[in-house]
């Protein structure tokens, strides 16, 4: 059973250009979350999905941020006209179930780098 | 709203000695609790939790913590710890209502030197 799967690893991108990150959860697995994770920082949580529905977009920055979870393929994080302060690792991660007392399981992350 | 202080950034311990690293949490609703480790560019690994019952939780590689309800704490121990535990941990809460989602703290960076 693979594990929760993001890609691409690193990405580089130009200010004022469009990123596009990429979570494959767990299989069996139907809720998913992203977090980004600012350099000297914890995680901070940017939205909560599943299959289909936006549960939760609480941290998500109110401009520029979209995330989607359609109901064939991954979960896509995406980053419209970046700029500097976007430079962080995203992380995703996967549950079987969105309560609090289920085990989320995180991916290696994508680390954005914008120049 | 919650919030999760870990009161130490980094914590440099020799090998074989024992090290605790500090977690306090801020909640006027029930959680549950976590610490996860991120090994440098490595996603997050759970080593534990604490969900009901004994307030002491054992976890993966000879990990421990204790959950202190007055204290509001939830720190983690290792009697003995090894270069390989050098690593970023996180201790987080989750909370009720809340779907499942975590909330961090800032980390702490233990490092072991030979």
């Amino acid at each position: 059973n693979a594990g929760v799967m993001q890609n691409p690893r690193h990405l580089v991108r130009r200010r004022g250009q469009e990123a596009r990150l990429r979570c494959s959860p767990m299989k069996g697995h139907s809720h998913v979350y992203w977090y980004r994770q600012l350099p000297e920082e914890g995680l901070k949580f940017m939205v909560y999905l599943q299959k289909e529905n936006i549960i939760d977009e609480s941290g998500m920055p109110k401009e520029r941020f979209s995330a989607e979870f359609p109901k064939e393929g991954p979960s896509i994080l995406r980053i419209q006209q970046v700029v500097r302060g976007d430079s962080a690792a995203y992380f995703c991660a996967s549950s079987p179930q969105g309560s609090m007392n289920t085990e989320a399981f995180f991916g290696q992350g994508t680390r954005l780098t914008v120049v | 709203a919650q919030s999760v202080t870990q009161l130490d950034s980094q914590v440099p311990v020799f090998e074989e000695a024992p090290v605790e690293l500090r977690c306090n949490y801020s909640s006027s609703v029930s959680v549950y609790l976590f610490w996860y480790v991120q090994y440098p560019n490595q996603g997050l690994q759970l080593l534990l939790k604490y969900l009901s019952g004994s307030t002491l939780v054992k976890g993966i590689n000879g990990f421990e913590a204790e959950f202190n309800k007055s204290q509001t704490s939830f720190h983690l121990r290792k009697p003995s710890v090894h270069i390989s535990d050098t690593a970023e941990y996180f201790c987080a809460v989750s909370v009720s209502n809340q779907g499942g989602k975590l909330i961090f703290g800032q980390g702490t960076e233990l490092s072991v030197k030979p």
